[in-house]
């Protein structure tokens, strides 16, 4: 079975904190993203990635960065954690070779008072 | 600019009653349309359809797709109160990315 897994299914940060989300997939997926989910604006992706070290920006890249320095693992980092970026937190991962299904992991519900 | 509509954006329907979740999409290059279904959870997923008039089928789930028409649905017959989740629409286009639609909220009563 393919598994995603996030490091954290909880987090509370406050204003201006720099915030680590990590995600880990175990299938040798050459693609990764960073999606956020808010009520009634479904996913919008963030950032993607299709490669170790390589990086595109998504729909609504302003605020955070990643990083890819292993295939299996690509980070979401909000250098100065605002309050508008709470939000639940999503990573996938996808492989053109099996036809570019994403999978999902269970998602980061982060909380920036 | 790829665009999704999901439509309709909520349904409350009870068990036993069969729904038709509708996603028309405008994406350049089209190369895929993926179906998820969501529940307190991360999105999982449903069916991949790429060809236009060929029926996926899944138990109660059923999905197809118009590449002329451009658009897809997804119907549930005899809806039972498991499938009460938000449906996720996805095509995708020559970026091999999926443009995500809002959502169908679904909610079956017993």
């Amino acid at each position: 079975d393919v598994k995603v897994t996030q490091s954290s299914r909880y987090l509370v940060k406050r204003t201006g904190e720099k915030v680590f989300l990590e995600c880990v997939q175990d299938m040798d997926h050459e693609n990764m993203f960073w999606y956020r989910q808010d009520p009634g604006l479904g996913l919008r992706l963030i950032y993607f990635s299709y490669d170790v070290k390589m990086k595109e920006k998504g729909d609504i890249p302003e605020g955070y960065s990643v990083s890819r320095e292993k295939k299996e693992r690509f980070s979401l980092i909000l250098e100065s954690a605002s309050t508008n970026q709470t939000s639940m937190y999503l990573c996938a991962s996808s492989s053109y070779e099996k036809g570019n299904e994403q999978y999902f992991g269970p998602g980061t519900r982060l909380t920036v008072t | 600019e790829d665009k999704v509509v999901q439509s309709p954006l909520s349904l409350v329907v009870h068990e036993g009653d069969t729904v038709t979740l509708n996603c028309s999409y405008e994406v350049t290059n089209f190369r895929s349309l993926l179906w998820y279904k969501q529940e307190k959870k991360a999105p999982t997923f449903l069916f991949m359809l790429t060809s236009s008039g060929i029926e996926k089928k899944s138990g109660r789930l059923s999905s197809i797709l118009d590449k002329k028409e451009l658009f897809s649905i997804l119907n549930i017959t005899a809806t039972q109160t498991g499938d009460s989740a938000i449906y996720l629409c996805a095509p995708s286009g020559g970026s091999y990315i999926p443009t995500f639609g809002r959502g169908t909220s679904l909610i079956v009563h017993p």
